[in-house]
């Protein structure tokens, strides 16, 4: 069956304005993560939501970001005011039911800020 | 809080030769630790996970790893790397309670011919 798919691919934007970033998760799978990932560094945890509601959003740095999962499949990811230290790859992840499950990545959206 | 170290950036090999990479974590029970590998315009990929019960274990790909306790190490073995396998690989944790996880900072493997 299909992955996870995350668009766009590539985002370019400039320093202060707002981006949205999309995530299609497996289907069936209740438990939705993002991280972000730096250059040359691991990803780090953002937020995780299990089913609509965000059951841990301990990794989101500031309140510049916000994520949504309104019908608990799809979620988007929002950055406002971007600043060029935002930019990263943002990865996101999908699993069964959370836990321990095994955490299925998408091929990440990479987003410059200028 | 748990944390995850891989103290090799980089690591070059030659094509048929044996693999090993490191990967320390800090926690204070017993953790769930996975590897994941990153290829190039693809996305992460799990290796191989261990939770309980036997501390060697056998992933995709000819991998296994090896659960040390007293040693707080999770490394990853191969015993004879293919020029396919260069990629980037990440160590993780995901301590008992939580859902999130925690990567380690990554080892960029180079295979020669």
């Amino acid at each position: 069956g299909a992955g996870v798919s995350q668009t766009p691919s590539n985002k370019v934007t400039e320093k202060g304005k707002y981006v949205e970033l999309r995530c299609d998760p497996i289907s069936g799978h209740t438990a939705l993560y993002w991280y972000r990932q730096s250059l040359g560094q691991g990803p780090e945890f953002l937020i995780y939501f299990q089913g609509t509601g965000a059951a841990d959003d301990s990794g989101l740095p500031n309140d510049r970001f916000f994520a949504v999962r309104p019908e608990g499949s799809v979620s988007t990811l929002k950055i406002q005011r971007t600043e060029r230290g935002d930019s990263a790859v943002y990865l996101c992840a999908s699993s069964l039911h959370g836990g321990y499950n095994e955490q299925f990545f998408g091929p990440g959206t990479r987003l410059t800020v200028l | 809080a748990q944390s995850v170290t891989q103290p090799d950036i980089h690591i070059t090999v030659s094509e048929g030769a044996s693999l090993e990479l490191r990967c320390n974590y800090s926690y204070g029970a017993t953790p769930y630790l996975f590897w994941y590998v990153q290829s190039p315009g693809q996305g992460l990929q799990l290796l191989l996970k261990y939770f309980s019960g036997d501390t060697l274990v056998q992933g995709i790909k000819g991998f296994e790893a090896e659960f040390k306790r007293s040693q707080s190490s999770f490394n990853l073995r191969k015993p004879s790397v293919h020029w396919s396998d260069a990629a980037e690989y990440f160590c993780a944790v995901v301590p008992g309670t939580a859902s999130k996880l925690t990567f380690g900072t990554g080892t960029r493997l180079q295979v020669t011919l």
